[in-house]
């Protein structure tokens, strides 16, 4: 079975510093790896996804992601944080190896960025 | 539409009764995914369709939970006999293809409270 651990309920930081939110998975096969956010009262958005080749994965909003697969992780990272990307963070995979496409989610990690 | 639609967008109602949530996908995704959110959680899977068929409903928690999408595109997930564990905001997505790698687009979901 495919299933996501998002080990921080809540992650502060200042802004203009950089940001790490944390993401481990569990799949038997190759992994699909994706990343949303949350704004309050709205649906989830897509920011970026691994599906293979470079580790190192860039997306919307200036936030990028690295793929280690002996870590099995795929952490969220901005070099410089905004006010604006507090929200809600959600890691999400699929399993090349199970039958369906099911996506699966992580708890969600709220990012609140100080000013 | 230019996105996914989702109403109503917020529905109360009483214990037992019967619901009814629609979600209208982007135009040409043939896929179709729905999860429910509880507070303070991630995502649950609940169904998916490629094309009219339900490809994986492995997610729904019981038989009063039912889902269709019998022309390809509109689907109408169906919940009889409606409790109080069944509130939370119901979400839609869709994606371009069925495969594995592509991203989800999501509604802004359908807020359920049973009373």
């Amino acid at each position: 079975a495919q299933s996501v651990a998002q080990p921080e309920d809540q992650v502060n930081v200042a802004e203009g510093n950089p940001l790490t939110v944390k993401c481990t998975y569990s799949v038997s096969g190759n992994p699909y790896l994706f990343w949303y956010v949350q704004y309050p009262n709205r649906g989830l958005q897509f920011l970026l996804k691994y599906i293979t080749g470079d580790n190192l994965v860039k997306g919307s909003y200036g936030f990028e992601a690295e793929f280690n697969k002996s870590q099995t992780s795929f952490h969220l990272k901005k070099p410089s944080a905004l006010v604006s990307d507090s929200a809600l963070y959600f890691c999400a995979v699929r399993d090349s190896g199970a039958g369906s496409y099911q996506l699966t989610f992580g708890k969600g990690t709220k990012l609140s960025v100080i000013p | 539409g230019a996105g996914v639609s989702q109403t109503p967008s917020n529905k109360v109602t009483e214990k037992g009764k019967y619901v009814e949530l629609r979600c209208d996908p982007i135009s040409g995704h043939t896929a179709l995914y729905w999860y429910r959110q509880s507070l303070g959680q991630g995502p649950e899977f609940l169904i998916y369709f490629q094309g009219t068929g339900a490809a994986d409903d492995s997610g729904l928690p019981n038989d009063r939970f039912f889902a269709d999408r019998p022309e390809g595109s509109v689907s109408t997930l169906k919940i009889q006999r409606t409790e109080r564990g069944d509130s939370a905001v119901y979400l839609c997505a869709s994606s371009k293809a069925g495969g594995p790698t592509g991203e989800l687009f999501f509604g802004e979901g359908s807020r359920l409270t049973v009373l």
